[in-house]
């Protein structure tokens, strides 16, 4: 079944740990998005990719990284990661005729 | 700046009826709209997408309508069933390329 694949689903991490949260799709969308999603403040986008190569950043990318070596991958790194960073996670694609966004199952990632 | 609110934040209806909710938008100029529902602890599904061009969309007992001169959206749910409870959100986009802004949902729980 086509879609989008996170992982890990769930991960307890200590504070100044390296993290990458993986996302893969094989609907082969140009864009992809790094949203989370915190309980009062919805879903806040970190940072997208509108095709591979080329990366952007969103409303909240600070203490985070992407890279899109190509279309099918869009991999989330936290390099130090801090308690704040505790969310759920989601990647998204966008479907190029329609514009309509596809989201993954979410990573939940707790900061200890 | 885009701003999406819904309203209201919460729901709770008798199985069997009809109910709107709300989404409201600051910009007119949208590419699309979007909403989704999303269930606890999972991913965003998506519902419907309308087009700028259009006037509304539907599938099976759910109708979105969309009024970009006022700002607003809505999604009808008809005959309403306990399956329906889940968080719905919507969502605007700018442009073809633009990034999606969401509104922060609206929890609806439909009693048997």
């Amino acid at each position: 079944i086509a879609g989008i694949t996170q992982a890990p689903t769930s991960q307890i991490l200590a504070a100044g740990r390296r993290m990458t949260l993986r996302c893969t799709q094989d609907m082969r969308h140009n864009a992809m998005y790094w949203y989370r999603q915190d309980l009062g403040l919805g879903l806040r986008l970190i940072h997208y990719s509108n095709t591979a190569g080329t990366t952007g950043k969103g409303e909240v990318p600070d203490g985070y990284s992407v890279s899109r070596a190509n279309t099918d991958d869009f991999p989330l790194t936290l390099a130090s990661a801090v308690p704040s960073q505790t969310s759920v996670y989601f990647c998204a694609s966008r479907a190029g005729a329609t514009g309509e966004l596809f989201f993954g199952e979410g990573s939940r990632l707790t900061v200890l | 700046k885009q701003e999406v609110t819904q309203i209201p934040a919460a729901l709770s209806v008798p199985e069997g009826e009809n109910l709107v909710l709300n989404c409201s938008f600051t910009d007119s100029a949208i590419y699309n709209l979007q909403w989704f529902r999303q269930d606890p602890g999972k991913g965003l599904t998506s519902l419907l997408l309308i087009q700028s061009s259009q006037r509304e969309q539907t599938s099976g007992r759910l109708n979105a309508s969309l009024d970009k001169s006022s700002g607003r959206s809505t999604l009808y749910i008809a005959a309403s069933q306990p399956g329906d409870s889940a968080t719905y959100l919507c969502a605007v986009r700018r442009g073809s390329q633009g990034n999606l802004i969401f509104g922060k949902g609206t929890k609806l729980s439909v009693k048997p």
